[in-house]
């Protein structure tokens, strides 16, 4: 096992178009998330999954974005007609309960 | 809700020198985790060390150890013997023991020099 897997690394987008990240967690592990990383911040939670399931879901995660892990094991992350304000990099992260997280190395958007 | 602040933007350290960044948070509660992560460029984010609050020992690993002072709700972390692969972006993090998601700080860029 490699570790958490991102795809795709880069993505440049135009403004009002949607776009898909995939995220491939560690495989033994049984909770996945998502944060939102902009430049000069923190990462910033957007949701969680517990195997298949949407457990949390920050307030940040507009109706324009939703989050997909079936089965459990690789999560999807659409944003719909893109914004500007999109521009980011997206994280995923996972680990088995509430040990140490595993962060992968980021997707990063640029809405034009 | 929690915060984390990470007060320095920026530190700069020579090679061999020992360099202190600092973290404080506010919350409520009385059971919690708090972290180190560092981030280098363009590369993934890794977990430095782990503090659990219960415990009093700082916690510590090879060249990086903590201060962490529960009371005044702070958790620096020190990096002795500074090398120029610890040149990186460090996150402080909590993470309420009755919940799942890490609230991290700004950030600290961590410059080494030889």
């Amino acid at each position: 096992d490699t570790g958490v897997s991102q795809d795709p690394r880069h993505k440049i987008t135009k403004r009002g178009q949607n776009v898909t990240f995939r995220c491939d967690p560690i495989s033994e592990h049984n909770r996945l998330y998502w944060y939102r990383q902009t430049l000069g911040q923190g990462p910033e939670f957007l949701t969680y999954f517990q195997n298949e399931a949407q457990l949390e879901k920050s307030r940040l995660l507009s109706d324009r974005f939703s989050a997909e892990r079936p089965k459990g094991s690789f999560s999807t992350l659409e944003i719909q007609r893109t914004e500007q304000g999109d521009s980011a990099m997206y994280l995923c992260a996972s680990s088995f309960m509430n040990t140490e997280a595993f962060f992968g190395q980021g997707t990063r958007l640029t809405v034009v | 809700a929690q915060t984390v602040t990470q007060s320095q933007p920026e530190m700069s350290v020579q090679e061999a020198e020992t360099v202190t960044l600092s973290c404080t948070y506010d919350t409520s509660e009385s059971d919690y985790y708090l972290f180190w992560y560092k981030q280098p460029p363009s590369r993934q984010m890794i977990l430095v060390i782990r503090q659990e609050a219960y415990k009093q020992q700082n916690a510590t690993e090879n060249r990086f150890s903590v201060n962490f002072q529960k009371a005044a709700k702070s958790f620096s972390l020190k990096i002795s013997d500074s090398q120029l692969g610890d040149a990186a972006m460090y996150f402080c993090a909590y993470l309420n023991s009755g919940y799942s998601t890490l609230t991290f700080g700004k950030g600290t860029m961590l410059l080494v020099s030889p």
